[in-house]
């Protein structure tokens, strides 16, 4: 079945700029949703179809998608976005639903 | 607001039965695909199972399929998940989800889980 590849670990200083990345086989051609979990608690929704933004969620988080990488990326990194971020996309040909692995954000 | 309640987790010895259930408000719950998804403690999100707005349709994750069994009562605005011949590797928060379309795509709604823990 399809596979999303995320890095275990970024870190970034804080007011800089965080990008978590999200790959898999021609990955462009899917829609690609991203999720944040806070240290025990569940996870919220914070981008979905590769770059859409609920009203909630700040305009800092923002997302992409071509080839075989998906992005997001985190404007003016603050303390509270330390979390795990999770990509996600649906997989036509097992008619699945696929989670990356997951990365952890490390704001110093 | 939409809230996800899970319940029905706990404490159980491998190859024995647990039910959880989902109790779902604060939007249409026949109109929505609801999703089980599981975190292993210290582990990443694994989808779990997905039902579609009635029931009609369902999908399980590999590891799962043929002892677990998703289902819904649309007048009770509950979500189900049975599961059977429990294995240790079961061992999770296992999260109740709602997609935001009639079958599934993505989540945007997540409840707050219930720690099931197979173990002897």
């Amino acid at each position: 079945s399809f596979v999303l590849t995320q890095p275990p670990s970024v870190s970034v200083a804080p007011g800089q700029t965080a990008r978590i990345t999200c790959a898999g086989n021609n990955i462009g051609a899917k829609r690609v949703h991203w999720y944040q979990q806070r240290p025990g608690q569940a996870p919220v929704l914070v981008v979905y179809d590769n770059s859409g933004r609920r009203s909630e969620i700040p305009e800092r988080f923002s997302g992409s998608n071509s080839g075989n990488t998906a992005a997001l990326t985190i404007s003016r990194v603050e303390a509270g976005d330390e979390a795990d971020y999770y990509c996600q996309v649906w997989d036509s040909s097992s008619d699945h639903v696929i989670f990356g692995g997951g990365t952890k954000l490390t704001v110093l | 607001q939409v809230q996800l309640v899970e319940s029905g987790g706990g404490v159980v010895q491998p190859g024995r039965s647990l039910r959880l259930s989902c109790a779902a408000s604060g939007f249409t719950f026949s109109r929505n695909g609801i999703h089980w998804v599981r975190q292993a403690p210290g582990k990443g999100l694994e989808w779990v199972a997905v039902i579609s707005y009635d029931g009609t349709k369902v999908r399980y994750e590999d590891s799962v399929k043929g002892r677990f069994t998703i289902s819904r009562d649309n007048l009770k605005n509950t979500l189900y998940l049975q599961m059977n011949s429990l294995r240790t590797e079961d061992t999770a928060i296992y999260y109740c989800a709602k997609d935001w379309s009639g079958s599934w795509d993505y989540i945007d709604y997540w409840g707050q889980g219930t720690l099931v823990t197979v173990s002897s």
